[in-house]
């Protein structure tokens, strides 16, 4: 089975501070990652799919990119209202697999 | 809009059973693969089963292997998850989620949950 290994756990940052979270796929994965925004007391909401492809309706800041094993998240500019967790998901074979999570606070 | 409303949580005995249904509304249910997917009380999201749109392709983790079945019914627009010799590790809020392809790719959807506590 496929790991997923995402880091950091959690990151502290500044309002309009650049965010970078990466995900490791314990083999190769091609482009097979998908990146999602899960705030308290609500269900996931999907961001990049196919590792940088920006879902329809998501802002610009939130950005993804990699291939392989090695995968980035980036927000370019932290907002408050990006305060959430966020995982990585890959997708292969009759299985999807989530990475651990980074939750993103505002420092 | 879609629609994914899960029902069937509840609390239950270790070793019982229970089942897990989502009506589905707002697409073309027959058109795309589902999944459940599941987390545990302040814990991370944890993939449990998926089913291709037409029933040919079912995967399941390892963790529910064998206890655990997911199934489709197309006339009625609706998911289920039947789950046998419930653990207290099953406890966890479950997700009905909505795939954006027929196979497996990226969950588009999500119910708001159900939760299922086992415990005696």
């Amino acid at each position: 089975d496929i790991q997923m290994t995402q880091s950091p756990s959690s990151l502290s940052a500044s309002v309009g501070d650049r965010v970078t979270i990466t995900c490791q796929a314990s083999q190769d994965i091609s482009n097979y990652l998908n990146w999602y925004q899960q705030k308290p007391g609500k269900a996931p909401k999907l961001l990049i799919y196919d590792a940088s492809n920006l879902e329809t309706g998501v802002p610009s800041r939130f950005s993804g990119s990699g291939s392989g094993t090695d995968f980035t998240f980036t927000i370019s500019s932290l907002q408050p209202e990006d305060i959430a967790t966020y995982y990585c998901q890959q997708y292969d074979n009759l299985a999807l697999t989530f990475g651990g999570g980074t939750k993103v606070e505002i420092k | 809009e879609v629609q994914l409303v899960e029902s069937g949580g509840g609390l239950v005995q270790p070793g019982r059973s229970l089942r897990l249904s989502c009506a589905a509304s707002g697409f073309t249910f027959d058109d795309y693969a589902m999944h459940w997917v599941r987390q545990a009380p302040g814990k991370g999201l944890e993939w449990v089963s998926g089913i291709s749109w037409n029933s040919g392709s079912i995967g399941y983790a390892d963790s529910v292997k064998g206890r655990f079945t997911i199934s489709r019914d197309n006339a009625k627009n609706s998911l289920y998850l039947q789950m046998n010799s419930l653990r207290a590790e099953d406890t966890a809020l479950y997700y009905c989620a909505k795939d954006s392809s027929s196979g497996w790719a990226a969950v588009d959807y999500w119910g708001q949950g159900t939760l299922v506590t086992v415990s005696s």
